[in-house]
């Protein structure tokens, strides 16, 4: 079955720039959105941004002006960068395959829909002087 | 962002009880909310999707309902395994957003 396997440096400095990249094993990445999640300490989750075989990405507002995710399809893999960290990107970090659900209106317009149905293991991140 | 708001944040249960969480949005997202159970040290795991559709291997003690604002994830007959946090995600809008969850301890 498909498995999600993160890895990347693990302890930074405020201004430095996070790096996490997703091996994918056991499927490709055709056909799916896949996604980036977060959990600081003791906290709720947040969505980061996701991305599909293609390139096409989707990012959370609030983080945009920092967010970058790529994918590398010879490799079957997906990475974040987050620049100009701070202790506030401190977290648990989750990459995670979209469950997308397509609704099409009156137009023929297409609206996804997307939760997250496979989940890599925690990779923690943290930001201190 | 659409804001999910859970209630409450922790409950005290007994194993055979039949417990309910409640999740808010702060606008209508029809069906399109999501139900995890994470315990510690661990990723989520995807329990109900579509509101009320459950995800495949996931125990049938497991309900969920609701439409537009207002939506309840059940456990009926509670068991040792399902002491864990719950948290809802709603996917409308095309920036996911999660409840802040809700604590399932032993009462």
């Amino acid at each position: 079955q498909v498995q999600l396997q993160p890895w990347g440096a693990g302890l930074l400095k405020p201004s430095e720039t996070l790096s996490l990249t997703c091996a994918v094993s056991g499927g490709s990445l055709n056909g799916y959105y896949w996604s980036w999640i977060r959990q600081p300490p003791g906290r709720g989750l947040e969505w980061i941004g996701e991305i599909n075989h293609s390139g096409s990405t989707n990012y959370n507002p609030s983080l945009k002006s920092r967010l970058t995710i790529s994918v590398d399809t010879s490799k079957n893999q997906f990475s974040l960068t987050l620049s100009s960290v701070t202790a506030a990107d401190t977290a648990v970090y989750y990459c995670a395959r979209d469950l997308s659900e397509y609704y099409y209106d009156s137009n023929g317009y297409g609206y996804r829909h997307d939760t997250f149905d496979i989940w890599g293991q925690e990779t923690m991140v943290i930001v201190s002087p | 962002d659409i804001q999910m708001t859970q209630s409450p944040s922790t409950l005290s249960a007994s194993v055979g009880d039949r417990v309910t969480i409640t999740c808010r949005a702060s606008q209508s997202i029809g069906t399109w909310l999501a139900w995890f159970q994470q315990k510690p040290g661990k990723a989520p795991n995807l329990l109900i999707y579509k509101a009320s559709t459950l995800q495949s291997g996931v125990p049938s003690r497991f309900s969920g309902s609701g439409s537009g604002t207002e939506f309840t994830l059940t456990i009926s007959n509670l068991q040792p395994d399902d002491f864990a946090t719950y948290y809802c995600q709603q996917y409308h809008g095309y920036s996911w957003t999660f409840g802040q969850g809700t604590k399932v301890e032993i009462k």
